[in-house]
């Protein structure tokens, strides 16, 4: 069946330590989205990606970064996790901007 | 800027009957989009209905539908002979057709009780 699978589900990682997220779709769809989620509130967007073209969202940190080598993947870099950096990050994929964002089931980032 | 709006953090209902849920939403914009997505406890976010702006007919999926009033910025979601596997966080989302950007409400947790 056609998905968004991320990995890891669960990730572990030290305060100042970088940590890498990983999202493929095989939905080929143009667009891919990271969301940031943490403990009951509701998602927000960090950026997307439109292709190759990458839009970050005005108050997404610094600290966070995104790479889409190819249409199929795309990964969250956070250079330096901050304890206030936990949460979970959810990848979403559409085929456009005026279609149905798929979500994939997230990975749950602890920083301790 | 645009905001949506769910006041009801929390709802029960018993297993068979109907829910409402509500949601209302702010804009400027003309041409958009608006969904319900549903967040079981084990988080995957599953799209459950969606309404174009443009349509004034109501969309409906099965057991769910809407209640869009364009004028009012209001969106509701029914949820008839609710389940017990119906339980979960109902989040209403914006998407804007310019930018692909959802804005989610804050949510709303539905128990359904047997």
């Amino acid at each position: 069946d056609a998905m968004v699978i991320q990995n890891p589900r669960y990730q572990v990682t030290q305060f100042g330590k970088p940590v890498t997220l990983s999202c493929s779709q095989t939905l080929n769809h143009n667009v891919m989205y990271w969301y940031q989620q943490k403990s009951s509130q509701a998602p927000k967007l960090l950026f997307h990606y439109y292709d190759k073209d990458f839009n970050n969202e005005a108050d997404t940190p610094d600290n966070f970064q995104s790479r889409r080598p190819n249409t199929s993947f795309c990964f969250l870099d956070i250079r330096s996790p901050g304890l206030g950096d936990a949460a979970m990050y959810l990848c979403a994929t559409s085929a456009g901007f005026q279609e149905t964002q798929y979500f994939g089931p997230g990975t749950r980032l602890l920083v301790l | 800027a645009q905001t949506v709006t769910q006041s009801q953090p929390e709802m029960s209902v018993q297993e068979a009957e109907t829910v409402t849920l509500s949601c209302t939403y702010d804009t400027s914009e003309s041409d958009y989009y608006l969904f319900w997505y549903k967040q079981p406890p084990s988080r995957q976010m599953i799209l459950v209905i969606r309404q174009e702006a443009y349509k004034q007919q109501n969309a409906t999926e099965n057991r769910f539908s809407v209640n869009f009033q364009k004028a009012a910025k209001s969106f509701s979601l029914k949820i008839s002979d609710s389940q017990l596997g119906d339980a979960a966080m109902y989040f209403c989302a914006y998407g804007s057709s310019n930018t692909g950007k959802l804005i989610f409400g804050q949510g709303t947790t539905l128990q359904v009780k047997p």
